[in-house]
């Protein structure tokens, strides 16, 4: 059972824009940023979105993200057919002073 | 290009311990902090800890508090974690990951993975 709650799967046509969410608690996203990792089949994880919406340097401007309150989205437009992997979100945990993470959402592009 | 080269897949039985490697390379290795994130097959991701390259301080996982120890060499850019009295619960891959100096230190570069394998 992870700390933070996503929806385990997710999917778009390509070209579609689709939504994952995050929700947390006051102890994690409603009192610290939320980072986003993508991780392609059989590889490690790679930051996509810092900061609740930062993109890293070479991340597409088609991934964004948003945070409200103790939920966070992440958002990916002009879906492509590499867009399909697993997606993570981590927040901050005051409460177990480590980083969470939720459970994953596997993105299919039909 | 920064990169983070770990050890190899190991198999261990129940009981016996484990050090994994993290080889960084392309930045200053002091300069940034390290974790540690394991997945087990099919799951999602776990923080297993963390390391101060700096000044060696450390801040594990509370499930895996007293199995779990990180070090580092500033000699070799090289970072482990050792974990002890292995049980199948522990088979997964092991990620380390440095946390960038990015606002909210996300983990900016991560290492390929190293397979832990605990069967009898």
């Amino acid at each position: 059972q992870s700390v933070l709650t996503q929806p385990p799967s997710a999917s778009g046509t390509p070209g579609q824009r689709v939504s994952i969410s995050c929700s947390g608690s006051s102890s994690n996203v409603g009192n610290n940023t939320v980072n986003w990792y993508q991780q392609l089949p059989g590889s490690a994880p790679k930051l996509l979105i810092y900061s609740n919406g930062q993109r890293p340097s070479g991340v597409p401007d088609r991934f964004s993200g948003f945070k409200s309150g103790t939920s966070a989205s992440l958002a990916i437009s002009g879906l492509q057919s590499e867009d399909e992997a697993d997606y993570y979100c981590a927040a901050w945990d005051d409460s177990l002073n480590g980083p969470v993470f939720g459970g994953g959402t596997k993105l299919t592009v039909l | 290009q920064v990169q983070l080269v770990q050890s190899g897949a190991e198999v261990k039985k129940p009981g016996a311990s484990v050090k994994v490697s993290c080889k960084a390379s392309n930045y200053t290795f002091t300069n940034y902090d390290l974790t540690w994130v394991r997945q087990a097959p099919g799951q999602g991701l776990e923080w297993v800890g963390w390391i101060s390259v700096y000044n060696g301080n450390t801040n594990y996982a509370q499930r895996l508090q007293g199995r779990v120890t990180m070090t580092t060499d500033t000699s070799t850019s090289t970072a482990y974690m050792e974990l002890r009295s292995l049980t199948s619960d522990d088979t997964a891959v092991y990620f380390c990951a440095r946390e960038g100096q990015l606002n909210g230190s996300p983990f900016d570069y991560w290492g390929q993975g190293t397979l832990i394998t605990v069967s009898s």
